[in-house]
């Protein structure tokens, strides 16, 4: 049974300031993880993957991937307002595409203005 | 990302009725469609996941018989929740694919609307 591990929350970060979201995993041979951003009462969208260790960076975002560890995390620079939702951390099936997805139950993230 | 379309988007009904929701692929075809659904302050939780032509693969917990799905073409796939009841009060969301069994590297999976639905 694979979990996907997040701290719920709510994070609370200073608009401008650099917010952190970390996720653990307990299925070692995951090999791709997703970033979802779900707002309230909508459904989640997709705003980063990543596959190899290390970061990858897109825009304000930032994620990293520690395979060894089993440890994702998603960085978000500058942070806004609009930044403010549930961020979940996904992992999917292995062997590709025969199931869907597992959650994290999602980490609140507060931006303050 | 992919365009997906769900609807109704929301829905509210008496206890013992039958719902069903639509959900489309608008530019792709989807030979495979997750549905989850969410209660409130919760994850996403897989319900059950269908290939286009074929009978659905329920997750364990999830009533075969009370969420009937049919992938009958690649674009579209329905969900019916029957005799529904105030627990079945959630936010049901699909995610087409356009991936089949065996395939290779797993692809994003993107996400339509989202139907919430609250049974009286």
């Amino acid at each position: 049974q694979k979990e996907v591990e997040q701290n719920s929350g709510p994070l609370s970060v200073p608009e401008g300031a650099i917010a952190s979201l970390n996720c653990t995993y307990s299925d070692r041979v995951s090999q791709s993880f997703f970033w979802y951003r779900q707002y309230s009462g909508k459904s989640p969208e997709l705003i980063m993957s990543i596959y190899s260790n290390g970061d990858k960076e897109d825009g304000r975002f930032t994620a990293q991937l520690n395979k060894a560890s089993q440890y994702v995390s998603l960085l978000i620079r500058d942070s806004q307002p609009s930044d403010s939702a549930t961020y979940l951390c996904a992992v999917p099936p292995l062997r590709g595409g025969a199931d869907g997805l597992t959650f994290g139950k999602g980490t609140h993230l507060i931006i303050q203005p | 990302g992919a365009v997906v379309s769900q609807h109704p988007s929301r829905v509210i009904c008496k206890s013992g009725t039958s719902v069903k929701i639509e959900c489309r692929s608008l530019d792709f075809q989807a030979t495979t469609m997750f549905w989850y659904r969410q209660f409130p302050k919760k994850s996403l939780m897989l319900m059950a996941t269908s290939n286009e032509g074929s009978k659905a693969t329920y997750e364990q917990g999830v009533e075969k018989d009370k969420f009937l799905i049919n992938h009958a073409s690649l674009t579209l796939s329905t969900l019916t929740v029957t005799s529904a009841h105030p627990e079945d009060s959630s936010f049901y969301i699909c995610s087409p694919s356009p991936q089949g069994r065996g395939r290779g590297s797993y692809n994003e999976q993107f996400f339509g609307p989202g139907t919430r639905l609250t049974v009286l």
